[in-house]
């Protein structure tokens, strides 16, 4: 099935450190999502992005909806070691509840 | 609110033998689940769309006579791996759909050997 392109595969970074992820698609989507997802467990919803250039903050994660509905990016700024996980972009068109996940993003947060 | 629960967390089965697995929306009621397999150190890849009362609707590759859905009732999905065969050893997930928005369950670990 479809993917989305996420990069960077992995990050391993110093607490304290801002991360920056984006995901890249050659179609367009409606609706672009960001989950983070815990070892052993289901993908939990971080930020929901609905229109083209849209920029959207849920504490210390902002996330934006790319111009050419292409692509998003998600950033965290002040990393703390409970940010660590696997963070998945997932793309939604019009008129589907379907989702398309992206290839995850593994993040490592060391103190 | 909206929660969903799998069970079983984990499961053990031999190569040959079948397994259900059930998802459930706890505090609403949901016309819509979704199964997803996630191999290991991949991504979710969705296996089928669950409407209560109908037959689910497959994507591409995915064998619907080996793994039969029945969404029985608008808070409960059933996913059951016939005849499982160590490759369909994976991590399924459901999810839930309430409004515009799917809640995932914590997943079920298969391992079949």
């Amino acid at each position: 099935g479809q993917q989305l392109n996420q990069s960077p595969q992995s990050m391993f970074i110093q607490e304290g450190e801002d991360v920056s992820m984006n995901c890249t698609s050659s179609s367009i989507f409606n609706t672009w999502l960001w989950y983070k997802q815990d070892p052993g467990e289901g993908p939990v919803l971080l930020i929901a992005l609905y229109k083209a250039g849209e920029l959207t903050s849920n504490g210390r994660l902002t996330a934006q909806f790319g111009i050419t509905r292409k692509d998003s990016f998600l950033n965290i700024s002040a990393s703390i070691p409970s940010d660590v996980g696997i963070y998945f972009c997932a793309g939604q068109r019009y008129n589907t509840d379907k989702l398309i996940f992206g290839t995850g993003t593994r993040l490592q947060v060391f103190p | 609110g909206a929660v969903v629960s799998q069970h079983p967390s984990w499961v053990i089965c031999k190569s040959g033998t079948s397994v259900k697995i059930e998802c459930r929306s706890l505090d609403f009621q949901a016309t819509t689940m979704f199964w997803y397999r996630q191999f290991p150190k991949q991504s979710l890849m969705l296996m089928a769309t669950s409407n209560e009362g109908s037959k689910a609707t497959y994507e591409q590759g995915v064998e619907k006579d080996k793994f039969l859905i029945n969404h029985a009732s608008l808070t409960l999905s059933t996913l059951t791996v016939t005849s499982a065969h160590p490759e369909d050893s994976s991590f399924y997930i459901c999810s839930a759909q309430l409004v515009d928005e799917q809640y995932f369950g914590p997943g079920t670990r298969l391992t079949v050997t």
